[in-house]
């Protein structure tokens, strides 16, 4: 039982360049977020899905691109990335019945030059 | 009204002293208020919670108080000990069926062996 799995954990972009932060989770959960943690600034959510080819946005969500075709994978895509997309990126997941308890994946550190 | 207000930005407390973090919220439709826990390099992690129906929660050394009248919510840890050191995360939702989260900025807290 891996829990939430993102990839990849480190990457440089250059701006203007596109990629995909892969998220998935193996406990069958049909709750999957997305947040950025800038320092300083907590958690925003970026986007966020409540099952199969259900995703909503958040707080944050211009300059990023989500779909949910299964219920294991939630991947963000980033277009025409931007130095302000420098961040950590967390994916987490969570289920009815569970507290409201969020499961996060360990993150992933892209920088934009 | 969305925002969740949290202090001290950064904390610095001596082996078994008292951690205090505090938090204030403005949405009155609130009705859950976690508390995470994260270490450099990882998620963040539940770390307790509350319901606005109780004032005060505790979980080992781990205590949230809960001013309703006031919106504030508390986390103190009681004898900090080294392995406490990490950044913290109150946050608020509304169990409204979405487990959206609204985040605190984050308290970084060290302990002094």
């Amino acid at each position: 039982n891996a829990g939430v799995t993102q990839t990849p954990k480190f990457r440089i972009l250059k701006i203007g360049q596109s990629m995909t932060l892969q998220c998935t989770q193996d406990m069958n959960h049909n709750y999957m977020y997305w947040y950025r943690q800038d320092p300083g600034m907590g958690l925003k959510l970026i986007y966020y899905s409540v099952g199969a080819g259900i995703t909503d946005k958040g707080e944050v969500p211009n300059g990023y691109n989500v779909s949910r075709s299964t219920t294991e994978d939630f991947p963000l895509r980033l277009e025409l990335a931007a130095p302000s997309q420098t961040s950590v990126y967390f994916c987490a997941s969570t289920e009815v019945g569970l507290g409201e308890k969020l499961f996060f994946g360990s993150g992933t550190q892209l920088s934009v030059l | 009204q969305q925002q969740v207000k949290q202090s001290p930005q950064s904390l610095i407390v001596q082996k078994g002293g008292i951690s205090i973090i505090n938090c204030a919220y403005e949405n009155t439709a609130f009705d859950y208020f976690p508390w995470y826990q994260q270490f450099p390099g990882k998620g963040p992690a539940l770390l307790i919670a509350i319901r606005p129906d109780v004032s005060e929660k505790k979980e080992g050394r781990f205590t949230i108080s809960f001013n309703k009248s006031a919106k504030q919510f508390s986390l103190h840890i009681m004898d900090s000990q080294p392995g406490d050191s990490a950044t913290y995360f109150c946050a608020a939702s509304t169990t409204s069926g979405t487990y959206k989260y609204i985040f605190g900025t984050g308290t970084r807290l060290k302990v002094l062996a």
